[in-house]
Protein backbone atom coordinates (compact mmCIF):
# COMPACT_ATOMS: atom_id res chain seq x y z
CA UNK A 1 0.00 0.00 0.00
CA UNK A 2 1.24 3.43 -0.89
CA UNK A 3 1.10 5.48 2.07
CA UNK A 4 2.85 8.59 4.01
CA UNK A 5 3.20 7.86 7.84
CA UNK A 6 3.35 11.23 9.65
CA UNK A 7 5.03 11.74 12.83
CA UNK A 8 2.75 12.62 16.47
CA UNK A 9 1.30 15.79 17.64
CA UNK A 10 3.83 18.48 18.72
CA UNK A 11 3.07 21.31 22.34
CA UNK A 12 6.23 23.45 21.75
CA UNK A 13 6.93 27.15 23.51
CA UNK A 14 7.84 30.02 21.07
CA UNK A 15 11.41 30.40 20.26
CA UNK A 16 11.61 26.48 20.48
CA UNK A 17 13.46 24.49 17.73
CA UNK A 18 10.94 22.01 15.78
CA UNK A 19 11.16 19.01 13.24
CA UNK A 20 8.54 16.59 12.03
CA UNK A 21 8.66 13.83 9.74
CA UNK A 22 6.89 12.56 6.77
CA UNK A 23 7.80 8.58 6.38
CA UNK A 24 7.01 7.34 2.60
CA UNK A 25 6.24 3.41 1.99
CA UNK A 26 4.84 1.82 -0.69
CA UNK A 27 6.38 3.11 -3.99
CA UNK A 28 9.69 4.59 -4.98
CA UNK A 29 10.19 7.45 -2.66
CA UNK A 30 13.00 9.02 -4.26
CA UNK A 31 11.16 9.15 -8.13
CA UNK A 32 8.13 11.41 -6.46
CA UNK A 33 8.33 14.98 -5.02
CA UNK A 34 7.26 15.69 -1.59
CA UNK A 35 4.83 18.60 -0.76
CA UNK A 36 4.39 20.38 2.57
CA UNK A 37 0.63 21.88 3.25
CA UNK A 38 -0.47 23.93 6.04
CA UNK A 39 -3.83 24.55 7.40
CA UNK A 40 -4.30 26.62 9.99
CA UNK A 41 -7.32 26.15 12.63
CA UNK A 42 -10.61 26.82 10.86
CA UNK A 43 -8.67 27.81 7.55
CA UNK A 44 -7.61 26.50 4.49
CA UNK A 45 -5.01 24.45 2.60
CA UNK A 46 -1.50 26.56 1.86
CA UNK A 47 1.35 25.35 -0.46
CA UNK A 48 4.57 25.75 1.58
CA UNK A 49 6.95 23.81 -0.53
CA UNK A 50 8.03 20.93 -2.27
CA UNK A 51 11.06 18.46 -2.38
CA UNK A 52 12.41 15.61 -4.29
CA UNK A 53 13.99 13.27 -2.23
CA UNK A 54 15.84 11.99 -4.80
CA UNK A 55 18.76 14.78 -5.52
CA UNK A 56 17.00 17.13 -2.20
CA UNK A 57 15.78 19.75 -5.37
CA UNK A 58 13.68 21.97 -2.89
CA UNK A 59 11.62 24.59 -3.70
CA UNK A 60 9.47 26.77 -1.52
CA UNK A 61 6.48 28.81 -1.51
CA UNK A 62 7.22 33.27 -1.36
CA UNK A 63 4.99 33.10 1.76
CA UNK A 64 6.79 30.58 3.40
CA UNK A 65 10.91 30.89 2.17
CA UNK A 66 13.00 31.41 4.88
CA UNK A 67 10.42 30.63 7.89
CA UNK A 68 10.87 26.80 7.21
CA UNK A 69 13.30 24.80 5.93
CA UNK A 70 12.35 20.92 3.80
CA UNK A 71 14.53 18.19 3.93
CA UNK A 72 14.72 14.41 3.06
CA UNK A 73 16.53 11.24 3.68
CA UNK A 74 16.49 9.20 1.10
CA UNK A 75 18.03 6.47 3.12
CA UNK A 76 14.84 6.07 5.24
CA UNK A 77 12.53 7.33 2.91
CA UNK A 78 11.52 10.48 4.97
CA UNK A 79 10.99 14.13 4.52
CA UNK A 80 10.65 17.05 6.71
CA UNK A 81 9.72 20.21 7.73
CA UNK A 82 11.78 22.17 10.43
CA UNK A 83 11.58 25.77 12.57
CA UNK A 84 14.30 27.44 14.32
CA UNK A 85 12.16 29.50 16.20
CA UNK A 86 8.45 28.44 16.50
CA UNK A 87 5.89 31.66 16.70
CA UNK A 88 2.57 30.99 18.15
CA UNK A 89 1.12 31.46 14.82
CA UNK A 90 2.70 28.80 13.42
CA UNK A 91 0.20 26.41 15.39
CA UNK A 92 -1.22 24.24 12.60
CA UNK A 93 -1.98 20.88 11.12
CA UNK A 94 0.78 20.34 8.53
CA UNK A 95 -0.02 18.08 5.73
CA UNK A 96 2.68 16.00 3.98
CA UNK A 97 1.63 15.03 0.40
CA UNK A 98 3.15 13.38 -3.03
CA UNK A 99 3.11 15.21 -6.09
CA UNK A 100 1.94 12.01 -8.10
CA UNK A 101 -0.65 12.28 -10.80
CA UNK A 102 0.18 15.28 -13.21
CA UNK A 103 1.08 17.70 -10.64
CA UNK A 104 -1.62 16.79 -8.09
CA UNK A 105 -1.24 15.70 -4.81
CA UNK A 106 -2.87 12.13 -4.47
CA UNK A 107 -1.26 10.72 -1.56
CA UNK A 108 -1.77 12.78 2.10
CA UNK A 109 0.07 11.92 5.22
CA UNK A 110 -2.71 11.93 8.04
CA UNK A 111 -1.20 14.73 9.45
CA UNK A 112 0.80 16.54 12.19
CA UNK A 113 -0.85 18.87 14.75
CA UNK A 114 1.77 21.54 15.72
CA UNK A 115 0.83 23.56 18.69
CA UNK A 116 3.01 26.61 19.81
CA UNK A 117 1.69 28.18 22.97
CA UNK A 118 3.63 29.57 26.16
CA UNK B 1 0.24 35.42 -4.92
CA UNK B 2 -3.11 35.38 -3.70
CA UNK B 3 -5.30 32.39 -3.42
CA UNK B 4 -7.57 31.82 -5.71
CA UNK B 5 -11.23 32.63 -5.49
CA UNK B 6 -14.09 29.99 -4.42
CA UNK B 7 -17.45 30.40 -3.31
CA UNK B 8 -17.64 30.22 0.92
CA UNK B 9 -20.31 27.47 0.76
CA UNK B 10 -22.75 26.24 -1.84
CA UNK B 11 -26.01 23.55 -0.85
CA UNK B 12 -27.94 21.35 -2.50
CA UNK B 13 -30.66 18.76 -1.99
CA UNK B 14 -30.01 14.52 -2.41
CA UNK B 15 -29.69 13.78 -5.96
CA UNK B 16 -29.23 17.43 -7.21
CA UNK B 17 -26.21 18.77 -8.86
CA UNK B 18 -24.60 21.50 -7.47
CA UNK B 19 -21.05 23.36 -8.81
CA UNK B 20 -18.26 25.08 -7.37
CA UNK B 21 -16.09 27.77 -9.46
CA UNK B 22 -12.60 28.09 -9.18
CA UNK B 23 -11.19 31.72 -10.34
CA UNK B 24 -7.56 32.25 -10.69
CA UNK B 25 -5.75 34.26 -13.32
CA UNK B 26 -3.91 33.97 -16.32
CA UNK B 27 -0.78 33.48 -14.44
CA UNK B 28 -2.32 29.83 -12.77
CA UNK B 29 -5.66 28.77 -13.95
CA UNK B 30 -5.36 30.55 -17.19
CA UNK B 31 -1.86 29.20 -17.84
CA UNK B 32 -1.64 25.80 -17.23
CA UNK B 33 -4.25 22.56 -17.15
CA UNK B 34 -3.51 21.26 -13.93
CA UNK B 35 -6.21 22.00 -11.62
CA UNK B 36 -6.73 19.48 -8.96
CA UNK B 37 -9.65 19.45 -6.44
CA UNK B 38 -9.54 17.90 -2.99
CA UNK B 39 -12.32 16.95 -0.41
CA UNK B 40 -11.82 17.39 3.11
CA UNK B 41 -13.77 15.76 5.68
CA UNK B 42 -13.75 17.15 9.16
CA UNK B 43 -10.82 16.14 11.15
CA UNK B 44 -9.65 14.11 7.96
CA UNK B 45 -6.28 14.98 5.24
CA UNK B 46 -7.46 15.96 2.13
CA UNK B 47 -8.60 13.29 -0.93
CA UNK B 48 -7.79 14.06 -4.61
CA UNK B 49 -10.90 13.97 -6.46
CA UNK B 50 -10.22 15.37 -9.72
CA UNK B 51 -6.66 16.17 -11.09
CA UNK B 52 -5.39 17.70 -14.75
CA UNK B 53 -9.24 19.78 -14.80
CA UNK B 54 -11.29 16.97 -15.38
CA UNK B 55 -9.24 13.41 -14.54
CA UNK B 56 -10.74 11.63 -11.88
CA UNK B 57 -8.00 8.93 -10.11
CA UNK B 58 -8.98 5.47 -9.59
CA UNK B 59 -11.73 5.14 -7.08
CA UNK B 60 -13.60 8.50 -7.56
CA UNK B 61 -17.31 8.45 -8.26
CA UNK B 62 -18.02 9.45 -11.43
CA UNK B 63 -19.96 11.85 -9.88
CA UNK B 64 -17.72 14.32 -9.85
CA UNK B 65 -16.70 15.68 -12.51
CA UNK B 66 -14.34 18.92 -13.65
CA UNK B 67 -14.09 21.88 -16.63
CA UNK B 68 -12.24 24.69 -16.85
CA UNK B 69 -12.88 27.67 -19.18
CA UNK B 70 -10.63 30.76 -18.98
CA UNK B 71 -9.27 31.61 -15.74
CA UNK B 72 -12.03 30.15 -13.89
CA UNK B 73 -12.24 25.90 -13.28
CA UNK B 74 -14.94 24.22 -12.13
CA UNK B 75 -16.47 20.85 -10.14
CA UNK B 76 -19.62 19.46 -10.27
CA UNK B 77 -20.97 16.79 -8.22
CA UNK B 78 -24.05 14.99 -9.37
CA UNK B 79 -26.77 12.66 -7.68
CA UNK B 80 -25.48 14.78 -4.57
CA UNK B 81 -25.10 12.32 -1.60
CA UNK B 82 -24.86 13.00 1.97
CA UNK B 83 -21.26 11.75 1.95
CA UNK B 84 -20.20 14.20 -0.22
CA UNK B 85 -20.99 17.05 2.74
CA UNK B 86 -17.41 18.14 3.24
CA UNK B 87 -15.11 21.06 2.16
CA UNK B 88 -13.46 21.19 -1.25
CA UNK B 89 -10.48 22.78 -2.48
CA UNK B 90 -8.85 23.47 -6.24
CA UNK B 91 -5.60 23.94 -6.44
CA UNK B 92 -3.46 25.36 -9.62
CA UNK B 93 0.01 25.04 -10.88
CA UNK B 94 1.37 28.50 -11.13
CA UNK B 95 4.66 28.19 -12.79
CA UNK B 96 8.01 27.59 -11.99
CA UNK B 97 8.59 30.43 -9.45
CA UNK B 98 5.65 29.97 -7.63
CA UNK B 99 4.46 26.77 -8.28
CA UNK B 100 1.31 26.45 -6.44
CA UNK B 101 -2.07 28.08 -5.27
CA UNK B 102 -4.39 26.63 -2.87
CA UNK B 103 -8.65 27.53 -3.72
CA UNK B 104 -10.09 29.61 -0.13
CA UNK B 105 -12.09 26.40 -0.07
CA UNK B 106 -16.04 25.57 -0.44
CA UNK B 107 -18.35 24.48 2.36
CA UNK B 108 -20.42 21.85 0.62
CA UNK B 109 -23.74 21.10 2.61
CA UNK B 110 -26.31 18.63 1.86
CA UNK B 111 -29.95 19.72 2.74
Amino acid sequence: EVQLVQSGAEVKKPGESLKISCKGSGYSFTSYWIGWVRQMPGKGLEWMGIIYPGDSDTRYSPSFQGQVTISADKSISTAYLQWSSLKASDTAMYYCARLGLRFAFDIWGQGTMVTVSS
Amino acid sequence: QSALTQPASVSGSPGQSITISCTGTSSDVGSYNLVSWYQQHPGKAPKLMIYEGSKRPSGVSNRFSGSKSGNTASLTISGLQAEDEADYYCCSYAGSSTFYVFGTGTKVTVL
